[in-house]
């Protein structure tokens, strides 16, 4: 079974660039989320999806961040415009519908932004 | 809130010794619980889950963890460590009642030295 896939793994900009992350989840796997990795400290949630609607967004922060799922399947995560301090590795993970299922992530994307 | 607490940044421990790496954590209702494992550039590993049932938890690569509700606990463990262990893990709970996120700890580093 192939795993979570992302992608680009490696992203430098300059603050108030804007960048755009890309998320393949496992086949089948109807809810999908976005986690914030600032170094030294544990995954943070983004956004959660099931399917194609918004279960959670309450941390994104929306003024810069935003985040959609149009299909189903795939989902793009975009900061506009970044600032220094999100610098970060943006994780993807996804399970199935039930929710005591585990989350399998993918490799991440670094960010950073100079 | 939900809460997780991994009170050691680091560990270390000898080849061939045992280890244990500690987590407890504050939920409201039952607790679901994960150990993921993270090595250098990589996304994280599924080690363990607990959902019910077992308080003894078997996992991935000899790895183990143990459930104790009353001293809100979920401590991993393994019998025999290998230097090929040492990476950054990851406690991590969301509750059993109603679709919440997952929280993570901080992450505790552990190396295992030959």
């Amino acid at each position: 079974e192939a795993g979570v896939a992302q992608s680009p793994r490696y992203k430098i900009i300059e603050k108030r660039q804007s960048v755009a992350f890309w998320c393949n989840p496992i086949s089948g796997h109807a809810t999908l989320y976005w986690y914030q990795q600032i170094l030294g400290q544990g995954p943070k949630l983004l956004i959660q999806f099931q399917n194609n609607g918004v279960v959670d967004d309450s941390q994104l922060p929306k003024d810069r961040f935003s985040a959609e799922r149009l299909k189903g399947v795939d989902s793009t995560l975009k900061i506009q415009p970044a600032k220094l301090e999100d610098s970060a590795v943006y994780l993807c993970a996804s399970h199935s519908l039930a929710y005591q299922e585990t989350q399998y992530f993918g490799p991440g994307t670094r960010l950073l932004v100079l | 809130a939900q809460s997780v607490a991994q009170p050691e940044d680091q560990v270390n421990v000898a080849e061939g010794n045992p280890l244990t790496v500690k987590c407890t954590y504050s939920v409201s209702g039952n607790p679901y619980l994960f150990w993921y494992v993270q090595y250098p550039n990589r996304g994280l590993q599924f080690l363990l889950k607990y959902i019910t049932g077992d308080n003894l938890v078997k996992g991935s690569y000899g790895f183990e963890a143990e459930f104790n509700k009353s001293q809100t606990s979920f401590h991993l463990k393994k019998p025999s460590a290998l230097v090929s262990d040492s990476a950054l893990y990851f406690c991590a709970v969301r509750s059993s009642s109603g679709n919440t996120p997952l929280v993570f700890g901080k992450g505790t580093r552990l190396s295992v030295i030959a």
